[in-house]
């Protein structure tokens, strides 16, 4: 069965500073891999996603993803953190031994971003 | 900017009850799925609908149910209410579920639902 974990339920860090929030996954077959941010009473926004090429995915708001096979992790990183950067996020997985590749979700890192 | 729509936004029903949440696709897409977040929780997948058939379901019982309809809105219906289902759902839609050159899906901002 095809899953993620998420080891750490919250992740603090000063701005300015690096930030990872891990992600490791377990799959048959390719793994596609995806990581979401909810803010507040918001719904899921995607942030990248890999399919297959580099190992480092770039995504949105300085957001980056580094996958590696022989661990197989996915940790979200950030060169620098902004306050903004505080909220709830998501590694997910599509499920390839599903018709419908659904998603399969982790438990949620919430990241704290100190000023 | 999210281009799916989901409402109603707060909804607050009595255990036993019905409700009906709705999800507006982003424009092109076929496919809808469900999910459920309970709190402090990862989103569950509920079902799928593509092109107004339901192509895959998760672990909810019967009483969650679902339409597609021909412009690829979709509903989700919860009959029996049970203060478990206190939850928020998200709707999201993909361009085609099948294509595997592209994968990713637009999430709706979600109903809160309360069973009281």
């Amino acid at each position: 069965a095809q899953s993620v974990a998420q080891p750490e339920d919250q992740v603090n860090v000063a701005e300015g500073n690096p930030l990872t929030v891990k992600c490791t996954y377990s799959v048959s077959g390719n793994p596609y891999l995806f990581w979401y941010v909810q803010y507040p009473n918001r719904g899921l926004q995607f942030l990248l996603k890999y399919i297959t090429g580099d190992n480092l995915v770039k995504g949105s708001y300085g957001f980056e993803a580094e996958f590696n096979k022989s661990q197989t992790s996915f940790h979200l990183k950030k060169p620098s953190a902004l306050v903004s950067d505080s909220a709830l996020y998501f590694c997910a997985v599509r499920d390839g031994g599903d018709s419908s590749y659904k998603l399969i979700f982790g438990s949620g890192t919430r990241l704290l971003v100190r000023p | 900017e999210t281009g799916v729509t989901q409402s109603p936004t707060h909804l607050i029903k009595t255990r036993g009850q019905q409700v009906t949440l709705r999800c507006s696709s982003q424009s092109g897409h076929n496919t809808v799925s469900w999910y459920q977040q309970a709190l402090g929780q990862g989103p569950q997948f509920i079902f799928q609908y593509y092109r107004e058939e339901e192509n895959g379901r998760g672990n909810f019982p019967p009483r969650f149910s679902g339409l597609q309809f021909p412009n690829y809105s979709s509903e989700l219906n919860v009959n029996a209410l049970e203060l478990d289902d206190s939850a928020l759902y998200l709707c999201a839609s993909s361009l085609d579920f099948r294509d595997r050159s592209y994968y990713g899906y637009t999430f709706g901002s979600g109903t809160r639902l309360t069973v009281v």
